[in-house]
């Protein structure tokens, strides 16, 4: 089972910030929160990933709360090309021998004109 | 163009047969997986390997085989015993901090 909460679905208007939140109120010391985006009919795309600290990318930027059972994806100036399907995923790192990626239903925002 | 390659792009087959989808990368990555997506739905972990002549099973792996002979290849066959087969199907390989993704397979069985 998926270890993350997500809304089903969000908008926002063009060229404002949306931000996506993501519960993961069971995530173990060694796990990360990965954002991956999924446009209709094509595989998924990376977006960001991070561990405790804060991270931005050319992409997004990714708040993690303090106590990392929480995280929230921003895009900065949101674009109709944004919309998609967001999914917030928690995995150990490489080195841990249960790595997988499990996804859940995640959050389909739609960029308004 | 480094990357993963999945082919065909769509696939019909007849119930009762067995398929096979491809699954192909060149990014030199351990790790594959084979994912399936219904309309409307998240993705669900089929098989997943992380070193060549290993795999393990994933969420619903009843009805479905794989084989890793090679780092590069990954293919999924989906056997007569798979009670839905009809759906989207996805491969991935991870470099260890992030996953990339084929384009897809879609799968109609009639």
């Amino acid at each position: 089972d998926a270890k993350t909460t997500q809304p089903p679905s969000m908008d926002c208007a063009e060229g404002r910030a949306a931000n996506l939140p993501c519960n993961h109120s069971t995530i173990s010391g060694n796990e990360y929160v990965y954002w991956y985006r999924q446009i209709h009919s094509q595989g998924p795309q990376y977006i960001i990933h991070g561990l405790k600290n804060n991270e931005t990318n050319e992409m997004a930027s990714l708040i993690i709360t303090e106590d990392r059972k929480s995280s929230t994806l921003i895009l900065p100036h949101a674009t109709l090309r944004d919309t998609a399907v967001y999914y917030c995923i928690v995995s150990p790192s490489w080195e841990d021998s249960s790595y997988k990626l499990i996804f859940g239903s995640g959050t389909r925002l739609l960029v308004r004109p | 163009d480094g990357g993963i390659t999945q082919s065909p792009k769509y696939l019909f087959r007849k119930e009762g047969q067995n398929v096979t989808l491809s699954c192909e990368q060149n990014l030199n990555h351990d790790a594959m997986y084979w994912y399936r997506q219904d309309p409307g739905q998240g993705l669900r972990l089929i098989y997943y390997s992380q070193i060549v002549n290993d795999f393990q099973k994933g969420d619903i792996a009843e009805g479905y085989s794989v084989s890793r002979e090679k780092k590069e290849s990954f293919p999924l066959t989906v056997t007569s015993a798979q009670k839905n087969p009809t759906a989207f199907y996805l491969c991935a390989s991870n470099s260890g901090t992030k996953a990339f993704f084929g384009q897809g397979t879609r799968l109609t069985v009639v």
